[in-house]
């Protein structure tokens, strides 16, 4: 069955440091994926997206992700958090646009 | 101004009723998604259709029933089968290759 893996619930990090969020994906072929953000009270926004060739992707708000044909994972990085980085991330996968659980992440100061 | 718009935004519902949630859209998308939000559950896929008159079940379908009648319209009925129907519903669209969800604001259904 098509699912959508994001292994860690909550991340802590401080600010300034890197991050690195985990996505990864059970699909018949390389889909379709993305990344979104959903700040506290407020709707989902989109990142970044990836749908073929450089398998390094940039977004807005300096993220960036990687996609990994041979781990099926699309890992969605930041080298340095800022506060308002803290939020909730979602890995979403396929034309069926499936998500995962999401990983909030925490910034301290 | 182009959008998805969901109402209501707020509904309460006694048990054993159905109710029905509105999803329009006016962004000319072909594609149109339901999905539940839950705390620690992400955003769970209900139902999506991808073309008029055409859809499929997502995860957790069970207790739920949609159509696909207008390519604007979307709705998404909840039965009195669905187990535990408090929640948020969000609709959402995409369209034109970009693969960009755009989302309404969400419908909350409390049940009584």
């Amino acid at each position: 069955a098509q699912s959508v893996t994001q292994p860690d619930i909550h991340i802590t990090v401080s600010e300034g440091a890197s991050l690195e969020l985990r996505c990864n994906y059970s699909y018949g072929a390389t889909p379709y994926l993305f990344w979104y953000v959903q700040s506290p009270g407020q709707g989902l926004q989109l990142l970044l997206k990836y749908f073929s060739g450089d398998t390094l992707v940039q977004g807005i708000k300096g993220f960036e992700a990687e996609f990994k044909r041979s781990q099926s994972s699309f890992n969605l990085r930041k080298p340095s958090v800022h506060w308002s980085d803290a939020a909730e991330y979602f890995c979403a996968v396929g034309n069926d646009m499936r998500f995962g659980a999401g990983t909030r992440l925490t910034v301290k100061p | 101004d182009g959008g998805i718009t969901q109402s209501p935004k707020y509904l309460f519902r006694k048990e054993g009723q159905n109710v029905t949630l509105s999803c329009e859209q006016n962004l000319n998308h072909d594609a149109m998604y339901w999905y539940r939000q839950d705390p620690g559950q992400g955003l769970r896929l209900i139902y999506y259709s991808q073309i008029v008159n055409d859809f499929q079940k997502g995860d957790i379908a069970e207790g739920y029933s949609v159509s696909r009648e207008k390519k604007e319209s979307f709705p998404l009925t909840v039965t009195s089968a669905q187990k535990n129907p408090t929640a948020f519903y969000l609709c959402a669209s995409t369209g034109g290759g970009t693969g960009e969800l755009f989302f309404g604001e969400g419908s909350r259904l409390t049940v009584l």
